[in-house]
């Protein structure tokens, strides 16, 4: 089992561009949540996808938004890119019809904003 | 707030010496508590949560809510305990984790 799988590894982009990044789940998982970590930062939490609906929300601007598809693999994008986007994005997956299932991440994928 | 607190940034032992690495919590409720670990070039993940109740790796945490605190221990430290450490809580395991920024655990010999 490869775990959570994340793509691309890296990304360099501009300022005003729209980037996505996509993400599939652990074997088994149905629950795609994606988190941002700055340096020197933890992870904050951006969103949650189940049944291919956003289930919860963090503290996120509307140019952050995401997509799960029937498979369960999910897409993050991000609009209007701004250099304080600049970050490692997280994706973790888990399994929400057993209770208490914690979360498992991925590698992320490092964005880079010029 | 819901806020997680690690004062350390980096702690510094020597092998063979006790860890005890603190996390203090904010949060309405009653959270569920976990420590994440990240080793050198690899994934986060986790080390262990406190309605488990269990030692991993020879790490143990207890939640005490009456310090709203769940510091964790290990009373003889190993060079491979050296990694970024980080405390988070949520309401519900698989849902949204609030993390601290995390403790840099440094075992020398």
């Amino acid at each position: 089992d490869a775990g959570v799988t994340q793509s691309p590894t890296h990304l360099i982009k501009t300022r005003g561009q729209q980037v996505t990044l996509r993400c599939s789940p652990k074997s088994g998982h149905d629950t795609v949540s994606w988190y941002q970590q700055a340096l020197g930062q933890g992870p904050q939490f951006i969103f949650q996808y189940y049944e291919e609906e956003e289930r919860q929300r963090g503290n996120f601007p509307d140019r952050f938004s995401g997509h799960q598809f029937p498979n369960y693999s999910s897409e993050l994008n991000v609009n209007a890119l701004l250099l304080g986007d600049s970050a490692l994005y997280l994706c973790a997956s888990s399994f929400s019809a057993r209770s208490n299932q914690p979360q498992h991440f991925g590698d992320g994928t490092r964005l880079s904003i010029l | 707030a819901q806020r997680v607190t690690q004062p350390e940034k980096l702690l510094s032992v020597f092998k063979g010496a006790p860890v005890e690495l603190k996390c203090n919590y904010s949060y309405s409720g009653s959270p569920e508590l976990f420590w994440y670990v990240q080793y050198s070039r690899q994934r986060l993940q986790l080390l262990l949560r406190h309605i488990s109740r269990e030692s991993i790796k020879g790490f143990t945490a207890d939640l005490n809510k009456g310090e709203t605190s769940f510091h964790l221990k290990k009373p003889f430290a190993q060079e491979e305990d050296s990694a970024m450490y980080y405390c988070a809580l949520s309401n519900q395991a698989g849902t949204a984790l609030i993390f601290g920024k995390g403790t840099t655990l440094s075992v020398s010999s």
